[in-house]
């Protein structure tokens, strides 16, 4: 398993101003991945960050509102910039740990505990 | 992308009641998950389960990978229960997680 620990676990911000939410792992990971959950619905990835190289984003999501930075493999941070009221929902930040015996196959993922922003 | 649909989208049970949740896929995973998702947002681990059967509890869940759907089992519920609970699925390795919509379930004493 793993453990993960992000902050803040909530915030209330300015429209116009960012937020830089962190994410700390327990053990070293390869991919850490950010999540946005809109109020009521379900996840959907914003982007994925691997140490090392630019993080790589979905479609509907750019690095200049989310910027993303990976300086280790166990610490990852997300950037909400400019903020405005539709921003406001969870972030969450994700690892996949690697288990069994069949090479790259096994992944199960594990979540923080979810950054709660809401923008005025 | 997968397509991962869950049902019922929200269940009201008293306590001590039994309940199924459902999740249909659209295509063959290497990755299944199911979540709670607690009041204050935080996701719990609860199952990987590609394939086959588990137990933890008084939850159990069966994946039928053939048939494409997996099935969470929570027996005996309690209000601590309540919240949402996901379905996620992969196809492969390092691609994208796609979550299902989510069952909101409440559980009144």
């Amino acid at each position: 398993s793993a453990v993960i620990s992000q902050k803040p676990s909530r915030d209330i911000c300015q429209r116009g101003t960012s937020l830089t939410i962190q994410c700390q792992v327990d053990s070293q990971v390869t991919m850490m991945f950010w999540y946005r959950q809109q109020p009521g619905q379900s996840l959907t990835l914003i982007a994925t960050a691997n140490q090392g190289s630019e993080a790589t984003y979905e479609s509907g999501f750019v690095i200049d509102k989310f910027p993303i930075s990976r300086p280790n493999l166990t610490f990852s941070t997300l950037t909400v910039s400019n903020m405005s009221p539709e921003d406001s929902s969870i972030y969450l930040c994700s690892v996949e740990v690697y288990f069994g015996s069949v090479a790259g196959k096994n992944t199960e993922a594990f979540f923080g505990q979810g950054t709660r922003l809401t923008v005025v | 992308g997968i397509q991962v649909e869950q049902s019922p989208p929200d269940l009201i049970l008293q306590e001590g009641a039994n309940s199924t949740l459902r999740c249909n896929f659209s295509d063959s995973v290497n990755n299944l998950q199911w979540f709670h998702q607690n009041p204050w947002g935080q996701l719990i681990n609860l199952f990987y389960i590609p394939s086959g059967t588990k137990q933890n509890g008084r939850l159990s869940a069966t994946t039928v990978a053939t048939e494409r759907y997996s099935l969470l089992y929570i027996s005996s519920s309690q209000t601590t229960d309540s919240g949402v609970y996901f379905c996620a699925a992969r196809r492969d390795t390092g691609n994208q997680f796609y979550f299902g919509t989510g069952t909101s379930l409440t559980v009144i004493p």
